[in-house]
């Protein structure tokens, strides 16, 4: 069965506290995986796709990093707008596959 | 840019009433997708529409119809709400199902059934 999990659910860093987010997926057929941020009342809004193993990824404070199993979003240095959910999805076929998401808070 | 657009945003029913969700992309994209997103969960697939005048049931269809009705527009029907239908409601677009571009959501529905 396909399955994603993202960890830890909840991040609480400091400003400037760097850290990783997790995504484990077993999905068949994967298509590359998508890294998306959400606001509290917004829609996804997309970040990065990753194709293959090895392959990274950056913008500003984020990079995306895969592995064939995992996916990680590295944040360097963060700051209080980075505070929002953090989702991962595989595509398998076309379709993502969401993860349940790591909602982020950075305090100044 | 308006990217994808949703009506209406906010919406409150009763148990067995009817009524449509609304969305309208302004990017040219074929594909068209609804998803559920509930708490504690990730956004589930309801039905997707790869390209005009097709459309096709994704992980969780039943108790919604959905109508294609351009190439800008993808409706979410509930013919009769349930409780269990309450959520949050995104429409999204893409260049294409098997393309393996982005989608591209709006802001969603949130609807509750009492």
């Amino acid at each position: 069965e396909d399955q994603v999990t993202q960890s830890p659910e909840a991040l609480r860093l400091q400003e400037g506290e760097s850290s990783s987010l997790n995504c484990s997926y077993t999905v068949s057929g994967l298509r590359g995986l998508f890294w998306y941020r959400q606001d509290p009342g917004k829609g996804p809004e997309f970040l990065f796709t990753l194709y293959s193993a090895g392959e990274e990824k950056e913008k500003e404070r984020l990079k995306a990093t895969l592995t064939k199993k995992e996916s990680f979003l590295h944040i360097t240095a963060p700051k209080p707008e980075d505070s929002a959910t953090y989702l991962c999805a595989p595509a398998q076929g076309g379709k993502l596959i969401f993860g349940q998401g790591t909602e982020l808070s950075v305090k100044p | 840019n308006a990217g994808v657009t949703q009506t209406p945003k906010f919406q409150v029913l009763k148990t067995g009433q009817s009524m449509t969700l609304q969305c309208a992309q302004d990017m040219n994209h074929n594909s068209m997708y609804w998803y559920r997103q509930d708490p504690g969960m990730g956004l589930r697939l309801i039905y997707y529409s790869a390209s005009e005048g097709t459309t096709d049931k994704g992980e969780v269809p039943n108790g919604y119809n959905v109508s294609r009705l351009n190439k800008r527009e993808f409706s979410l029907r509930l013919e009769s709400a349930a409780p269990s239908q309450t959520s949050v409601y995104f429409c999204a677009s893409s260049d294409g199902v098997f393309s393996n571009q982005p989608q591209h959501f709006g802001d969603g529905t949130r609807l509750s059934i009492l």
